[in-house]
């Protein structure tokens, strides 16, 4: 199984300021039949489902606002929040689905300092 | 709007079993796999398996291989989820999750609200 590991675990940002969760995958998530990064960031609030904010790294799902930013390749990918409102605070996960079983980190928790 | 209504939560003894619903609505629902998923109190994501909602093919996590089967009843466009020999590690909110993507489930939206089932004595 591919294991997903995020750093940090926790942060706290300013409000205004930015925030980078780093994710790091055991194998690269890219394949080379297209080139494109099989990854995907979640946010989840307290008591509500996930909620897709990027897939393929960096393509950010429709109506998600454009300070999530996602970037990177192979295996070391990057959500980065610009600008931060008090409405992000939640635990955000990444997600590999270049092979089954899908596999996700282990969350990192972001609060407001 | 697209959405996926799960049923309510669960109490079960160790030993049984539990069936979960996953109603969807706001699309065509065998155009799109479901997957499920659990969350432990307070712990990350864990992916079950995920269902081909048109053909009811589905693929599991070896870990629960032999004790977990996914269902639908396209008729009402509901995907079930049940799980036998319940323990107390099995204890957790369980997501469905509707597959988008190239191969229609490569990401997840969107999710069902949750369903805890709790496995107590």
């Amino acid at each position: 199984d591919i294991v997903m590991t995020q750093s940090p675990d926790s942060l706290a940002v300013s409000l205004g300021e930015r925030a980078t969760i780093n994710c790091k995958s055991s194998q690269t998530i890219s394949h080379s039949s297209d080139n494109k990064n099989y990854l995907a960031w979640y946010q989840q609030k307290p008591g509500q489902p996930p909620k897709l904010l990027i897939y393929w790294a960096s393509t950010r799902e429709s109506g998600v606002p454009d300070r999530f930013t996602g970037s990177g390749s192979g295996t070391d990918f990057t959500l980065t929040i610009n600008n931060l409102q008090a409405e992000d605070v939640a635990v955000y996960y990444c997600h590999q689905y270049h092979s089954t079983p899908d596999t996700f980190g282990q969350g990192t928790k972001l609060e407001i300092k | 709007q697209v959405q996926l209504v799960q049923s309510g939560a669960e109490v079960k003894k160790p030993g049984a079993s539990v069936k979960v619903s996953c109603r969807a609505s706001g699309y065509t629902f065998i155009n799109h796999d479901i997957n499920w998923f659990r969350q432990a109190s307070g712990r990350g994501l864990e992916w079950l398996g995920w269902m081909n909602s048109n053909t009811g093919n589905a693929d599991y996590a070896q870990k629960f291989q032999g004790r977990i089967t996914m269902t639908r009843d396209t008729s009402i466009s509901t995907a079930y989820l049940e799980l036998n020999s319940l323990t107390s590690e099995d204890t957790a909110v369980y997501y469905c999750g509707r597959g988008s993507g190239s191969n229609g489930r490569d990401w997840f939206v969107p999710w069902g609200q949750g369903t805890l089932v709790t496995v107590s004595s």
